[in-house]
């Protein structure tokens, strides 16, 4: 069973940049979220996706965006990249329709804006 | 809304020590519990779960349950090891959409 992979796995751009990352999902599951951990902080939800639209959304702005493909890896896309986006980025899989709610988490991607 | 409060770090123990690590939440309906540990430089690995109240989860000698009137999950382990030094967090899912983390609590454990 391949667990949840991300690329990559650092990443340094500059303020006002666009920045793409991505998230292969486990084996079997069929929903990606994407979360937002700043340094010494707990993870915020960004966005989940299922059946390759949007399934829920944290408060995060519209230059965060987001796609799912049809084998269920994901994108996470963010505009104009701010200081305060500096962040490790995760993304969890999992699977609707399952018997667990659970998410299971990949390693991350470290973003420095500079 | 839902949220998260765990207790804050750092925290530092000998080995063999006992561990407590508070968490307690806010949330509508019958949430699922949650505890991840995060190893430096690495993701969110689950170490135990709990899905409906007075349910105990368990997993490598780490414990919680689930109290409802209390609204709480803390975490729990009898002797910790060096090993167990990381980064605990606290969570819950309603839906299994959106998770709720806590902020972390870091604990050291020194030989």
């Amino acid at each position: 069973e391949t667990g949840v992979t991300q690329s990559p796995t650092h990443l340094i751009k500059t303020r006002g940049q666009q920045v793409t990352l991505r998230c292969s999902s486990q084996s079997g599951h069929n929903t990606v979220s994407w979360y937002q951990q700043a340094l010494g902080q707990g993870p915020q939800f960004i966005f989940q996706y299922y059946r390759e639209e949007e399934n829920g959304r944290g408060n995060f702005p519209p230059r965060f965006s987001g796609l799912q493909f049809p084998n269920y890896s994901s994108e996470l896309n963010v505009n104009a990249l701010e200081l305060d986006d500096s962040a490790l980025y995760l993304c969890a899989s999992s699977l609707i329709g399952g018997q667990s709610n659970e998410q299971f988490f990949g390693p991350g991607t470290r973003l420095t804006v500079l | 809304g839902d949220s998260v409060t765990q207790m804050e770090g750092p925290v530092t123990l000998s080995e063999e020590a006992f561990l407590t690590i508070n968490c307690t939440y806010t949330a509508t309906g019958y949430p699922s519990l949650f505890w991840y540990v995060q190893y430096p430089g690495e993701g969110l690995q689950l170490l135990l779960k709990a899905t409906k109240a007075d349910d105990k989860g368990s997993n490598k000698g780490f414990e919680a349950t689930y109290r409802k009137e209390t609204t709480s999950f803390h975490l729990e382990k009898g002797s910790v090891q060096v090993s167990d030094s990381a980064v605990y967090f606290c969570a819950l899912t309603n839906t299994g959409n959106q998770f709720y983390f806590g902020t972390g609590t870091s604990l050291t454990v020194i030989p």
